[in-house]
């Protein structure tokens, strides 16, 4: 149980395009998911946390503008890479919880923008 | 918000000899302390996790302690072999729910 997915696993795009990332909850409801961005030997840096039904949470530094989350539903959340760069090229991993609790990771998704 | 730093970055242990990885945290709301282990390309997977309320807890191999008057706890793997090499996260979460995770340890078990 408690199986999350990712979708796409690796995306390739270039500069000044948006690409979307979606994560699944696929066998129970998630009313909190999180994303996060890895760089290369680095930690898990947290972007947002989003409620179902509610507008994201930004931790700071992190632009609400060009990172937008939709959280439609308890099983899905989206992260829209907006006019990406090729600093924003990085391993994006989701997470699902019940109500903020044990968070449950999804595979990532490497983004290499061109 | 929360501050957790982890020490060491790297850790080259012989297989058969036990590894230790220590990190503390700022936030004394923290209750809750998990570890993971990411291999490359992957998503963090977690090993084994401590409760506020608890000192220590051990899951065969591996083993948790947690000083919650120090803030710092600590991650303890016996008899390491060649598959524990990976990249070792903890983390402390608070009442907020929000993960946050040390800078993490490159174990390499040498065979």
């Amino acid at each position: 149980g408690a199986v999350v997915s990712q979708h796409p696993s690796w995306v390739i795009c270039k500069s000044g395009t948006s690409v979307k990332i979606e994560c699944r909850s696929l066998d129970f409801q998630a009313t909190t998911m999180f994303w996060y961005r890895q760089f290369p030997k680095q930690s898990l840096m947290l972007m947002a946390t989003s409620n179902e039904g509610s507008k994201a949470t930004y931790e700071q530094g992190v632009e609400k503008d060009k990172f937008l989350i939709n959280h439609a539903s308890l099983t899905l959340s989206t992260l829209t890479v907006t006019s990406a760069h090729p600093e924003d090229s990085s391993f994006y991993i989701c997470s699902a919880s019940i109500s903020g609790k044990e968070q449950y990771f999804g595979p990532g998704t490497r983004l290499t923008v061109t | 918000g929360e501050n957790v730093e982890q020490h060491p970055s790297t850790l080259s242990v012989q297989e058969g000899d036990s590894a230790v990885i220590k990190c503390t945290y700022s936030d004394s709301a923290s209750n809750y302390f998990p570890w993971y282990k990411q291999e490359l390309g992957k998503r963090p997977q977690l090993i084994i996790d401590i409760r506020s309320n608890v000192g220590e807890k051990k899951d065969q191999r591996i083993a948790v302690t947690l000083n919650k008057t120090a803030k710092h706890f600590s991650l303890h793997i016996t008899e390491t072999q060649p598959e524990d090499s990976a990249v070792y996260f903890c983390a402390a979460r608070s009442n907020d729910y929000k993960l946050s995770f040390g800078a993490g340890t490159t174990v390499t078990v040498r065979a």
